[in-house]
């Protein structure tokens, strides 16, 4: 069974552009988490998905959306990008959502965004 | 307050050693989970136990054990017989929250860099 994929695994981006993160989650899993991870604030969570549907979202901007599709890949955006928007993006897949009990989350990769 | 805390920066430990990681938490719910992911270099999280705060017994998986002392509100993992393997960041975390009124949530800690000496 294939892991968790994102897509792409580094970028560069510069002040003020935008950017699109993708993940496709586990074969079957309807939940997707996103993830911000930096050396200063370690890993904040940023957002969930399931079914199509936001079930939560973390304390960030509005600069940060994201949306799932009916395949349950999903993907993040960030507009105006900051300098400190340079972090590790974490996705994270689950059969379930994260509220449900033992409900082991599948993290892939992640994608290293670096802003110049 | 810190809902995850993880006093142990880094740790340095002889191989075939046990190693215990240090986790504390803080939340009111009653119902709630804690979690020990592992990060390699390579970045990747990987999960390796689970420990639901109903659960009477301690969470075994291997040679990870979670010691929960649900009074003291600490989660801590053990890990058996030492790797060099078992080198990486580990990451304490804490579910609240409840998926039928869609406010769960996971909150990590700040981790604790494990270093397994030959």
């Amino acid at each position: 069974k294939a892991g968790v994929t994102q897509t792409p695994r580094y970028l560069i981006k510069t002040r003020g552009q935008q950017v699109t993160l993708s993940c496709s989650p586990i074969s079957g899993h309807r939940s997707v988490s996103w993830y911000q991870q930096t050396p200063g604030q370690g890993l904040q969570f940023l957002f969930e998905y399931f079914s199509e549907t936001q079930r939560n979202k973390g304390n960030f901007p509005g600069r940060f959306s994201g949306r799932q599709f009916s395949n349950s890949r999903s993907e993040m955006n960030v507009s105006t990008l900051e300098l400190g928007d340079s972090a590790l993006y974490l996705c994270a897949s689950s059969l379930v959502p994260v509220g449900a009990g033992h409900n082991e989350q599948f993290f892939g990769p992640g994608t290293r965004l670096t802003v110049l | 307050a810190q809902k995850i805390t993880q006093t142990q920066p880094g740790m340095f430990v002889q191989e075939k050693e046990a190693v215990t990681l240090d986790c504390t938490y803080d939340t009111s719910d009653q119902s709630y989970g804690l979690f020990w992911y592992k990060q390699p270099s390579s970045g990747e999280m990987i999960f390796l136990i689970y420990q639901g705060s109903y659960d009477e017994q301690n969470a075994t998986e291997g040679r990870y054990s979670l010691n929960f002392q649900k009074a003291r509100k600490s989660a801590n993992l053990v890990i058996s017989a030492s790797q060099l393997g078992d080198s990486a960041m580990y990451f304490c975390a804490m579910r609240e929250g409840l998926a039928n009124f869609g406010n769960e949530k996971l909150t990590f800690g700040t981790g604790t860099r494990l270093t397994i000496i030959p």
